[in-house]
Order: C-alpha cells, then sequence, then structure tokens
C-alpha cells in the first residue's frame, strides 16, 4: 500500500514554476530523510536532493542547486519540492522517497507527472 | 551519462541466473555503499539491496548484491517472468549527492 501520498499530475508552461507535495505518515515523517527523484519519459532516475524534516536542512544536486526548493510543514507531516523556470526538460514523473543521508530506501510516493509544454 | 555504468539490456531464460553489472569510481562505488532498485513497468522503484548486500525485509533471497572494488552486481537466481524490469544501482558520491546508474532492461526470454 502507498505509505507516501503525492499530489496530483500539473501542466505548466515554460518558465513556471511547479510545487509538489509528498504527504507521509508521522512515522515516516521523523527520523529519516525525504529524497526526490526525478524520470523523464522512457529515461533513467535522476536523484535531486533531499530535506531532512526534522529541522528542514536540505541538500540538492548541483545540477538543481539554483531553482529547486524543498521545504516541509510538521503540522501535516508533508514535505515540499518547488521547481522553478520550467522547461520540456523538467517534464519527467517526481517521486519522494524515504532513506537515510546516504541512500534512498524502503518508501516510495506513487510518483507525480509533470509535463511542461507551451 | 551516468556516473555509474550499467549495461542497457540483459536477457535470460526462466530459471537461470544472471548478473547485472555497476561500475563506477574509487570515490563512488569504492568508498560508498551500493544500493539496487527494481522498477516495474508503470510503477515507482522499489529497494532490493542495501548497503552492497543487504536485503529489506519481504526481498526475495533470490536476489543478491556484492561490490568488489569500484564494480557492484546484482544478482538474480530462479528467473521468474515477473523479474523483468528495470534494475538501478545507485551510490553516494562522495560529495552529497546520491548518483544513479543509467538501468538495466532485463528480459526474461
Amino acid at each position: 500500500q502507498v505509505q507516501l501520498l503525492q499530489s496530483g499530475a500539473e501542466v505548466k508552461k515554460p518558465g513556471a514554476s511547479v510545487k509538489v507535495s509528498c504527504k507521509a505518515p508521522k512515522y515516516l515523517f521523523t527520523g529519516f530523510y525525504m529524497h526526490w527523484v526525478r524520470q523523464a519519459p522512457g529515461q533513467g532516475l535522476e536523484w535531486m536532493g533531499w530535506i531532512n524534516p526534522d529541522n528542514g536542512g536540505a541538500k540538492y544536486a548541483q545540477k538543481f542547486q539554483a531553482r529547486v526548493t524543498m521545504t516541509r510543514d510538521t503540522s501535516v507531516t508533508t514535505v515540499y519540492m518547488d521547481l522553478s523556470g520550467l522547461t520540456s526538460d523538467d517534464t519527467a514523473v517526481y517521486y519522494c522517497a524515504t532513506g537515510d543521508m546516504t541512500t534512498v530506501r524502503d518508501y516510495w510516493g506513487q510518483g507525480t507527472l509533470v509535463a511542461v509544454s507551451s | 551519462q551516468s556516473v555509474l555504468t550499467q549495461p542497457p539490456s540483459v536477457s535470460a531464460a526462466p530459471g537461470q541466473k544472471v548478473a547485472l553489472s555497476c561500475s563506477g569510481s574509487n570515490s563512488v562505488i569504492g568508498n560508498n555503499y551500493v544500493s539496487w532498485y527494481q522498477q516495474l513497468p508503470g510503477t515507482a522503484p522499489k529497494l532490493l539491496i542495501y548497503e552492497n548486500n543487504k536485503r529489506p525485509s519481504g526481498v526475495p533471497g533470490r536476489f543478491s548484491g556484492s561490490k568488489s572494488g569500484t564494480s557492484a552486481t546484482l544478482g538474480i537466481t530462479g528467473l521468474q517472468p515477473g523479474d523483468e524490469a528495470d534494475y538501478y544501482c545507485a551510490a553516494w558520491d562522495g560529495s552529497l549527492s546520491v548518483v544513479f546508474g543509467g538501468g538495466t532492461k532485463l528480459t526474461v526470454l
């Protein structure tokens, strides 16, 4: 069963921003890192970064450093991934997944399709 | 172009065993743990192996992981049609980033 529940599909124009949410049960929200991984159509997995929900600290892949922000809201045990300056290359399924600092691990969201098209 | 190199495709017959490779550099695979993921068509990836050779609960013993030097291997024995999937390796790259291999498509003939 789905442990991490992600927000629904989005269609965005080039240059816009998108915010994807990932709601976790309380027992997966603390004590774990939340990673974001994306997969373009027909392509492989690409790591974007993680956020530590316990303190809000985040680490981003260098490729996304300038335009990604990961945040969390502890009151609703939800993490968010905000990606700005969208281009068609950002069309992908975005996954959240629990893990530790160095490994994406056991629980994954169902994925959120973000389509960027003019 | 991925930091971790995997063969694009591998095929084998049901019941056979297969070894999927993942090669990288000393700073990535050599000094860090490797994990493996299975992605069935249309689904989210699933963790198969972590810390080079450990299986999460629920993952069958037919799946095994090993590492030597700058390469890692996912072994699958007793291949089943349901094992047909994409398989990805991943590791910490030593500079606060996770890197994935390009993935191997396993076909069970």
